[in-house]
């Protein structure tokens, strides 16, 4: 089954720590995103990656860290400078075509993030 | 920086009617994207429709895109239960040279029994 996941689908977390989010695609998509939405609201890009070992900065990477070191994989961590931290968190792959977004995303399930 | 800008924001309709959705965009597009989301769930992609194309049908949906006046719409024929959503536009970014794409704000869509 070709897909992507997204773990846990529930996540609790004190002030002031770190968290890492999951996200794993077995589609062979060169292209993979996290975004941010908050209630009643659209999706925000945090980062995105093109290809292994390289991303960018989306519309609000304060607070964030990811890396790419497989093509499968591209965790989000969560950092203690996020300041409002609590939303829940959507990845997303495509294949790429360089300009102009000429490919559908595929999501995963989301993690809902909560911090107290 | 948000492109795209759904109306309305929330619609309820009974079962069986036709659902109309618009979105609006603000710069020059290569496609635009409409997008279905389940309460708590991830996105699924509905259609996908390039900026020569005027018109995409898909079963039940027809989607439109006028580009000299910047705006799309999506239709969704003889509702079902199984249709309330929320539904989003996403067109690629202004200038992009990449595959990111923004998303707008949404529309809430309650199909009543």
């Amino acid at each position: 089954d070709g897909g992507i996941t997204q773990s846990p689908k529930y996540l609790f977390r004190k002030e002031g720590q770190n968290v890492t989010l999951s996200c794993e695609q077995n589609l062979n998509h060169d292209a993979m995103y996290w975004y941010r939405q908050d209630p009643g609201q659209g999706l925000r890009l945090i980062y995105y990656s093109q290809i292994v070992n390289d991303f960018q900065k989306g519309d609000i990477a304060e607070g964030y860290s990811v890396s790419r070191e497989k093509k499968e994989s591209f965790p989000l961590t969560v950092t203690s400078a996020q300041k409002n931290p609590t939303a829940f968190y959507l990845c997303a792959s495509s294949m790429v075509s360089g300009t102009g977004a000429f490919y559908e995303q595929y999501f995963g399930p989301g993690t809902r993030l909560t911090v107290t | 920086s948000q492109q795209g800008e759904e109306d309305p924001q929330a619609l309820s309709i009974q079962e069986g009617e036709n659902a109309t959705m618009n979105c609006s965009y603000k710069t020059s597009i290569n496609n635009l994207q409409w997008y279905r989301q389940n309460s708590g769930r991830g996105l699924v992609h509905l259609i996908l429709i390039r900026s020569n194309e005027r018109e995409k049908h898909s079963g039940r949906l027809r989607v439109t895109l006028d580009t000299s006046k910047k705006s799309s719409s999506l239709l969704i024929t003889a509702s079902r239960a199984a249709d309330t959503a929320s539904y989003f536009c996403a067109t690629d970014a202004p200038g992009n040279r990449d595959d990111k794409i923004i998303f707008g704000k949404g529309t809430r869509l309650h199909i009543l029994p």
